[in-house]
């Protein structure tokens, strides 16, 4: 089975742009998850969203914004691009919103450059 | 509110030689716990997870780790590296669901040969 694919692998855009990222989940999961991973820190919750409603937002300013279609796929979109933008930018999927035997599978990610 | 504080950003160990990670964690509910490797230009793998029961967790790739409630920690150790396991390790906390995931600052392993 295919895992968690995100697309594009790399972008390159400049201070003041906007982003569109894609993420698939793995079938069958409804839930999607966005994190932020700046170099040599841990990731970042931003989003999830559960059979495409928002179940939860990180401390993110609303530049930063998501949602989830009918098949499951997501797209992270940023706005007004900053410097500080600049980082790798996970999805992860899984089965439910979190329960206690469910688990989170992470795609490769999307490596974002603001110039 | 929930944190996790990962000691050592680098640890180096000889091939064979025992790891060890360590992780601890705060959180106002009972805590998920998880680690996840990441290779370069990869995303995260996860190691293994605890959520209730059984304080000794079993992963993948022969890892371990051991919620102790005391001490609120969630230490990661394998008996013996490996080579293949370079990489960056990420301890998590998470307070029920996946909603709000902490991850810690990580921790990069290299093994000597």
């Amino acid at each position: 089975d295919a895992g968690v694919t995100q697309s594009p692998t790399h972008l390159i855009k400049t201070r003041g742009q906007q982003v569109t990222l894609r993420c698939s989940p793995i079938s069958g999961h409804k839930s999607v998850s966005w994190y932020q991973q700046v170099l040599g820190q841990g990731p970042q919750f931003i989003f999830q969203y559960y059979e495409k409603e928002e179940r939860g937002r990180g401390n993110f300013p609303d530049r930063f914004s998501a949602r989830q279609f009918p098949n499951y796929s997501s797209e992270l979109n940023v706005n007004a691009l900053l410097l500080g933008d600049s980082a790798l930018y996970l999805c992860a999927s899984s089965r439910t919103s979190g329960g206690r035997t469910d688990t989170q599978y992470f795609g490769p990610g999307t490596r974002l450059t603001v110039l | 509110a929930q944190s996790v504080t990962q000691l050592g950003s680098h640890v180096s160990v000889s091939e064979g030689a025992l790891v060890l990670l360590r992780c601890n964690y705060s959180s106002s509910v009972p805590p998920y716990l998880f680690w996840y490797v990441q290779y370069p230009n990869q995303g995260l793998q996860l190691l293994l997870k605890y959520t209730t029961g059984a304080t000794l967790v079993k992963g993948i790739n022969g890892f371990e780790a051991e919620f102790k409630k005391s001490e609120t920690s969630f230490h990661l150790t394998k008996p013996s590296a490996h080579m293949s396991d370079a990489a960056e390790y990420f301890c998590a906390v998470a307070g029920g669901g996946y909603q709000k995931v902490t991850f810690g600052t990580g921790t990069k392993l290299q093994v000597i040969p």
